[in-house]
């Protein structure tokens, strides 16, 4: 069984940019697509993007769009999320998660335990 | 983008309670759509994917349906650990979308 463990809480300033890395562990890496979900404290789940690590393509929320950056090592299997341009509402618990196939549109059965990122001055 | 609205917002449950959580998308999306459940400072745990497919390890007193547009999330006989929040998700196209969330409290 293929385990997503994240990296540790970050603060970042306004203005700023946070990579969150989600190693994968258990299982083979390229088997699988990962997204990045993301919870405002007292919110709801919202997707951010997703990457398939074996072929490297992207697809990402509009909103999020320029300031957003997925990318995934093979040999390390490592997903990584950067956000650029940090503000205060950037502050979230960030998930990754994992499909079982090449397909971000399914179910993510595996979750990282999330990472929070808190943005303040 | 497609946007799924759940109802009740919250509920007030008791032991042995049957429950039912519903969540309508904004367009058609077939049976692309998967139920979370969440409890407090946890990540997410699919329960059920393709509107009915119970994940393995999954207890049987959950069940899902639905089809187009509704949906439903069943719990019979709830238990302690069943009270948490959930979550429909559709997996039609991107941007994947979530349901704002059902938080179901123990009456």
């Amino acid at each position: 069984q293929v385990q997503l463990v994240q990296s540790g809480a970050e603060v970042k300033k306004p203005g700023s940019s946070v990579k969150v890395s989600c190693k994968a562990s258990g299982g083979t890496f390229n088997s699988f697509a990962i997204s990045w979900v993301r919870q405002a404290p007292g919110q709801g789940l919202e997707w951010m993007g997703g990457i398939i690590p074996m072929f490297g393509t992207t697809d990402f929320a509009q909103r999020f769009q320029g300031r957003v950056t997925l990318t995934a090592d093979r040999s390390t299997s490592t997903a990584y999320m950067e956000l650029s341009s940090l503000r205060s509402e950037d502050t979230a618990i960030y998930y990754c998660a994992r499909t079982t196939s090449y397909d971000i549109l399914t179910g993510y059965p595996g979750w990282g335990q999330g990472t929070l990122v808190t943005v303040s001055s | 983008d497609i946007q799924m609205t759940q109802s009740p917002s919250s509920l007030s449950a008791s032991v042995g309670d049957r429950v039912t959580i519903t969540c309508r998308a904004s367009q058609t999306i077939s049976i692309y759509l998967n139920w979370y459940q969440q409890k407090s400072g946890r990540a997410p745990k699919l329960l059920i994917s393709a509107a009915s497919s119970l994940q393995s390890g999954v207890p049987s007193r959950f069940s899902g349906s639905g089809s187009g547009t509704d949906f439903t999330l069943t719990i019979n006989s709830l238990q302690p650990e069943d009270f948490a929040t959930y979550y429909c998700q559709q997996s039609h196209s991107t941007p994947l979308t979530f349901g704002q969330g059902t938080r179901l409290e123990i009456k």
